[in-house]
This record gives structure tokens, sequence and C-alpha cells, in this order.
């Protein structure tokens, strides 16, 4: 099952302005991340944030976490065509050894408008 | 570029056939997993492994197997494909300790016919 809900399913904006994406998840996390992923090629990690972090920044992107309600959204400032693709919020449960991975969500797709 | 290569990129087969999927990675990482990419479910893990020999299933396993007899390589076979494989699948690496980010490789198009 899901771990990670984004929301919208997509969005279509115009070149220069802000992409706000939200992920809802349902059990407890150790971190959260967000990956991007360009048609027809893997997913590329754009950042992660801890539990114990509510806020983080990496260029133009920033990330926000609150954990007691579970969600986390991320910030695209003056996007860019370029910035087209779709985006997977993903948690990690904390396990530990062998039992160490990630679930994804469904993804949302971001259209940047010329 | 963690140096993780999939093969083939792309793959027709037919119901009823076995396929097998590679993963290979140039830097000796412990982790390696296998996801497949659907419209409407996002991603989901089939299997990973935690070491040499040492696999264990993911959320949707029923019909895979996994093998990994060298660091480098990690297997994903179709025992005998249906056409509800068909997807995309991908391997991904972890390259730092637990919890920390996948790298991905760029996927294998699988079509079962």
């Amino acid at each position: 099952s899901q771990q990670g809900e984004e929301d919208p399913q997509a969005l279509s904006i115009q070149e220069g302005e802000n992409a706000t994406m939200n992920c809802s998840y349902k059990t407890s996390i150790n971190n959260l991340q967000w990956y991007r992923q360009n048609s027809g090629r893997g997913l590329v990690h754009l950042i992660l944030i801890r539990s114990n972090e509510r806020e983080k920044h990496s260029g133009r992107l920033r990330v926000t976490l609150d954990t007691s309600k579970k969600s986390s959204s991320l910030l695209i400032t003056a996007s860019r065509a370029a910035d087209t693709a779709s985006y997977f919020c993903a948690t990690d449960g904390g396990a530990t050894g062998a039992n160490s991975k990630l679930t994804f969500g469904k993804g949302i797709t971001l259209s940047v408008r010329p | 570029d963690a140096g993780i290569t999939q093969s083939p990129r792309h793959k027709v087969t037919e119901t009823g056939t076995p396929v097998t999927l590679r993963c290979h990675q140039t830097e000796n990482h412990r982790y390696m997993y296998w996801y497949r990419q659907d419209p409407g479910h996002g991603l989901r893990l089939i299997h990973y492994s935690y070491g040499v020999k040492d696999t264990d299933k993911g959320e949707v396993s029923d019909g895979y197997s996994v093998s990994r007899s060298k660091t480098e390589d990690f297997l994903l076979t179709l025992e005998s494909a249906t056409s509800s494989q068909t997807s995309v699948y991908f391997c991904a690496i972890r390259t730092s300790g637990e919890g920390s980010p996948l790298h991905f490789g760029n996927g294998t198009r699988l079509t079962v016919t």
C-alpha cells in the first residue's frame, strides 16, 4: 500500500510562478524525501528532510514537514519550463538493516508553461 | 552518476515466457532495490537486497524472483510473464547508510503480449 499520497495529481502553472506540491503519509517516519522524474528517465533525488526538522531549503526548493499532521510540502519558486516533470515523495520508516527501504507516493505531474 | 546500468532498456515478450532483467552497479553498494512503475500506482517495491545472497520481498513480489550472487549484479526474473507484468521496471541503489536517498537506473520498459 502507498505510504505517501501527493496532492494535487497534476499541476499546470506559468513560468515564473511558484509551484506547491503536498504529500501526506500514514505512519511514523524517519525522514521524507522528494524526487523528480523526467519523461523516460529514472527518479532523481531532490531533497531529504528528517523527522526532527521542520523546513529545509536547497536552491529554489523549499520543503516543510509537519509530523503532527503527517504532511510535507515541496515549493519550487520562480518555476522554469525545465521544471516540467513528475515529482514524488517517499517516506523512510526508520527500519534498520535489512528492512531499510523507501515507500513512494503516486506522483504529481507538473507542467510549466513558457 | 551512481553507475547503475539496467539491461535491456526495452523488451517485448510473450505471455508465459521467462524474462530476466539485470541491474548492474559499479560501486559495490550493499542495498539494491527493484521497483515497478505503473500509471495510477506510482512506484511499488518488488524485491530488495541487503547483500550477496540476502534478499527479501517487497509489496508486489508475487510472480517475481531475484538473485544476487555478486555485489554488483541484482537480477529480477519473471518466471512466467503475464500481461499484468507489463510495466517499467526500475533498479535503485542506496549509496550511503540506512535512510539515505536512492539512486535510480533509467529503467526497463517491459511489454508482455
